[in-house]
């Protein structure tokens, strides 16, 4: 059974630093992998899709990564700003076509 | 730039009671999809939908619940008698993708309903 792990759970750094954020997954089947922000009390947005045949997608500030033989991504978020504060989230598609989310990492980011 | 809405935007039922959220996708997409999300945890999956027919269903999606594209631009979600345990926030998706190299699988979220059963 596939599951979505990402540490931290929560963050806090100061503005303009970069960071990353770490998604793993127990089964390396997977057809793709999206990154997602989430404000509080709202939808979700989406940043970044990897497909499985991809090592990386960039996004302006946003960088992500995936290691499919590891079962791993990254989030690397470069200049960091007060408006990425938010919730952000990462889901695999499975060969299945379920869809697994993590609990996501919540970020705050200090002016 | 199109995106997906949802209504109502909030919810209030009774125990048992039948509710149906409604949702427009983006209006080229052919993939649907209805998640959860409990208060405080993490989104869940329910269901994905493609040529009318349900593709996927997570075991969430039992019998008291049901998807329907009635028209050409609606996706509903019934839950047919609710539980307590049904509140939740519920989110509508839509992707372009097709199964094919050349679509994206990029879900593109609604704003959510929010249902309280009491």
């Amino acid at each position: 059974k596939q599951e979505v792990t990402q540490i931290p759970a929560a963050l806090s750094v100061p503005e303009g630093e970069n960071l990353v954020l770490n998604c793993s997954f127990t089964d390396s089947a997977i057809y793709n992998l999206q990154w997602f922000r989430q404000d509080p009390g709202k939808g979700l947005t989406s940043l970044l899709l990897i497909q499985s045949s991809q090592r990386e997608q960039t996004s302006g500030r946003l960088n992500a990564s995936l290691d499919k033989s590891s079962g791993r991504s990254t989030l690397y978020i470069a200049a960091s700003q007060p408006g990425d504060s938010a919730t952000y989230l990462c889901a695999v598609r499975n060969r299945d076509d379920k869809i697994i989310f993590g609990k996501g990492t919540r970020l705050h980011i200090l002016p | 730039e199109p995106e997906v809405t949802q209504t109502p935007s909030h919810q209030v039922t009774q125990m048992g009671q039948e509710v149906i959220l409604r949702c427009v996708p983006i209006s080229n997409h052919l993939y649907f999809y209805w998640y959860r999300q409990i208060l405080g945890q993490k989104v869940e999956f329910l269901v994905s939908f493609y040529n009318n027919e349900i593709s996927e269903k997570s075991e969430i999606f039992d019998d008291q619940f049901s998807v329907e594209r009635p028209d050409g631009s609606n996706f509903t979600l019934k839950i047919r008698s609710t539980k307590l345990e049904d509140s939740a926030m519920y989110f509508c998706a839509s992707s372009e993708w097709s199964g094919t190299q050349t679509s994206t699988d990029t879900q593109y979220f609604g704003p959510g309903t929010r249902l309280t059963v009491l």
